[in-house]
């Protein structure tokens, strides 16, 4: 069973630009969120999907939006980049359909270098 | 604002030994809670989760919850080099149908060989 994918793991931007990040979860899997992982603040909700709908939402400012689509895979997007959005973003699926418990399963992430 | 605690570390311990790592959590309808293992460079791996007061093992890991303290702890018996990774906790203090785990900062566990 294949498990979640993130493209692309690595990229570098410049202030001011704007960086779309994609995510395929489990296969089955209805729930996919994001976080922020740095060196600081650990990791970091952003927000969660189900069913194309967002669900929940952590403390972001708007740059950051998200989107999910029919078949579950997700996109995030972050505009107008700034130097502390430098980070490890992580994709996180969740199965056992409309519920408050279960387990998060992790992509690899996307390295995001803000210069 | 909800919170996750735990200790950053390090915390070494030698090969063979038990490594106990803590966490406390400030909410109390708290309904799930979880270990994650991080290597270095790496994403979050599950490797634990626990929902009612008491014990769970899995082989060498034994997970704890006390509710009523909000603690939940992990042990990991016969500590190998290769658990040498960042443990992080996390809770889902969500109640009704909204999903958001909050994670600690984790921490750091190296094992001596």
């Amino acid at each position: 069973k294949a498990g979640v994918t993130q493209t692309p793991r690595y990229l570098i931007k410049t202030r001011g630009q704007q960086v779309t990040l994609s995510c395929s979860p489990i296969s089955g899997h209805r729930s996919v969120s994001w976080y922020q992982q740095t060196p600081g603040q650990g990791l970091q909700f952003l927000f969660e999907y189900f069913s194309e709908t967002q669900r929940n939402k952590g403390n972001f400012p708007g740059r950051f939006s998200g989107r999910q689509f029919s078949n579950s895979r997700s996109e995030m997007n972050v505009s107008t980049l700034e130097l502390g959005d430098s980070a490890l973003y992580l994709c996180a699926s969740k199965g056992w359909g409309f519920t408050n418990t279960g387990e998060l399963f992790f992509g690899e992430g996307s390295r995001l270098t803000v210069l | 604002q909800k919170e996750v605690e735990q200790n950053s570390g390090p915390l070494s311990v030698p090969e063979g030994a038990i490594a106990s790592l803590n966490c406390t959590y400030s909410d109390r309808v708290s309904q799930s809670f979880f270990w994650y293992r991080q290597y270095s460079g790496k994403s979050p791996e599950l490797i634990m989760s626990i929902y009612s007061n008491g014990d769970k093992e899995d082989g060498r890991f034994t997970a704890q919850l006390n509710k009523a303290s909000q603690y939940v702890s992990l042990l990991i018996r016969d500590s190998q080099p290769s658990d040498s990774a960042t443990y992080l906790c996390a809770v889902n203090m969500n109640g009704g149908s909204n999903y958001k785990l909050t994670f600690g900062k984790g921490t750091l566990l190296t094992v001596n060989p």
